[in-house]
């Protein structure tokens, strides 16, 4: 099945940091999202993102999918955005999305 | 407000005694599905449903039933809980099965 990898696995940021999360995936995929799971354990949908680039407010998102990779960019980071980012793709079948294990990100004040 | 609902947002229960975790969504959606999340393993696919009375099985469905009378309504049935059914459960929609998916807020469930 396909393998969705996230990097890095933690990253720990002074507010006002910009950062970029990293996800490979190992087959071709038309369908890749990024979620951000915030201490309250919700999850939030950021990106619908199958090609090209998205940027919503601070938050921008990359993929590239001939070359198995996406990138969310986080720009002048605040401490609401700590929490778990995951990326995620579609099953072949259609039927269920693929989690990777996430990047926990901590931005402190 | 478009939202996809789940109650309770806890349950402690002990094992062998029924329950039920509903979720609802307001936004037509076609495609819902069910999702446990536990330390170490992530996010794993209980059941998945296209439509109504279309239902069918993702990775991890032992000990779980569920139903879908309504388009809204995809409630998640645990006939007989164990403890290593204590997890977090979330419930997700999406228009198709390759659209946006929007999840619920959670049940943490307890299983003493």
């Amino acid at each position: 099945g396909i393998q969705v990898e996230q990097s890095p696995p933690d990253l720990i940021l002074q507010e006002g940091a910009n950062s970029t999360l990293r996800c490979n995936f190992s087959d071709s995929v038309n369908n890749l999202q990024w979620f951000h799971q915030n201490p309250w354990g919700q999850l939030i949908n950021l990106f619908y993102i199958p090609s090209g680039t998205k940027q919503n407010g601070r938050l921008s998102a990359t993929t590239v999918a001939t070359e198995r990779y996406s990138l969310l960019y986080i720009s002048s980071s605040q401490t609401t955005d700590s929490g778990v980012y995951f990326c995620a793709v579609r099953n072949q079948a259609g039927t269920a999305l693929i989690f990777g294990k996430g990047t926990t990100l901590s931005v402190s004040s | 407000e478009a939202q996809v609902t789940q109650n309770p947002r806890y349950l402690i229960t002990v094992t062998g005694k029924k329950l039920t975790v509903t979720c609802s969504q307001n936004m037509n959606h076609e495609y819902m599905s069910w999702y446990r999340q536990d330390p170490g393993l992530g996010l794993r696919q209980i059941y998945y449903s296209m439509n109504v009375e279309v239902t069918d099985k993702g990775d991890v469905p032992e000990g779980y039933k569920v139903s879908r009378k309504e388009k809204r309504n995809f409630p998640l049935i645990l006939e007989s809980p164990s403890p290593n059914q204590t997890s977090l459960y979330f419930c997700a929609s999406s228009l198709w099965t390759n659209e946006k998916l929007f999840f619920g807020s959670g049940t943490q469930l307890s299983v003493l």
